[in-house]
């Protein structure tokens, strides 16, 4: 089997500051994936990535930028922290292309914090 | 606008008794519908999916039944165990990209 590794598991930053979260697979899955989960709304979708140095915007990739330099490492910033989206960001990868029939594994989350 | 959607957003059973999540969806195009599992401080996991094809999907406790006329599908837990306790998402697939329900929050009683 293999692990998703979030980091840090709490990041917290002042207001206005650019924050980066991290995450690696061991599972050797092309496609990766960030995920914001507040409160009461589900999961939404910031950015993807179906393979190395390719990025997907999604729904909420306003303010945010990513990066996948390599196959088992997706990272994601908050280009300007703000205090309205303090929330869990959750990295997810499944394998190949095209998520019918696929699972989406998820990591345990990242909590990022704006004081 | 939101692709998915669920109700209730809680709901609490008696151990032993079924439980029962509603989903729909917007987009005609979504074959794909897995429910992910959630416990507190932990990322989601997969439960049980189902595709477009099928109207009928079984895995122990677990059913999915699916209505693809009415783009309605719900999720049945039989005889509901307090460590099914979590939150339940829906989800509708277009090729690579999840949408995900708000979820529903479980409560098993003893």
């Amino acid at each position: 089997g293999g692990i998703i590794t979030q980091t840090p598991k709490f990041l917290i930053g002042q207001e206005g500051q650019k924050l980066t979260l991290k995450c690696q697979q061991n599972f050797n899955h092309d496609t990766m994936y960030w995920y914001r989960q507040d409160s009461g709304k589900g999961l939404r979708l910031i950015y993807y990535s179906i393979t190395e140095n390719d990025l997907q915007k999604g729904d909420l990739s306003e303010g945010y930028d990513a990066s996948r330099e390599k196959k088992s490492s997706f990272s994601l910033t908050v280009t300007s922290a703000q205090k309205n989206e303090m929330a869990v960001f959750l990295c997810a990868s499944t394998p190949g292309q095209g998520l019918s029939g696929n699972t989406l594994y998820f990591g345990e989350g990242s909590r990022l914090i704006v004081v | 606008q939101q692709q998915v959607r669920q109700s209730p957003q809680s709901l609490t059973v008696w151990e032993g008794e079924t439980a029962i999540l509603n989903c729909s969806y917007e987009n005609s195009a979504f074959d794909y519908f897995p429910w992910y599992q959630q416990f507190p401080g932990e990322g989601p996991a997969l439960l049980i999916s189902i595709l477009s094809v099928s109207d009928k999907k079984e895995d122990g406790r677990f059913t999915i039944f699916f209505n693809k006329r009415e783009k309605k599908l719900s999720l049945h837990i039989a005889d509901s165990q307090p460590g099914d306790s979590a939150t339940y998402f829906c989800a509708a697939s277009d090729y690579n990209v999840l949408y995900f329900g708000s979820g529903t929050k479980l409560t098993v009683e003893p």
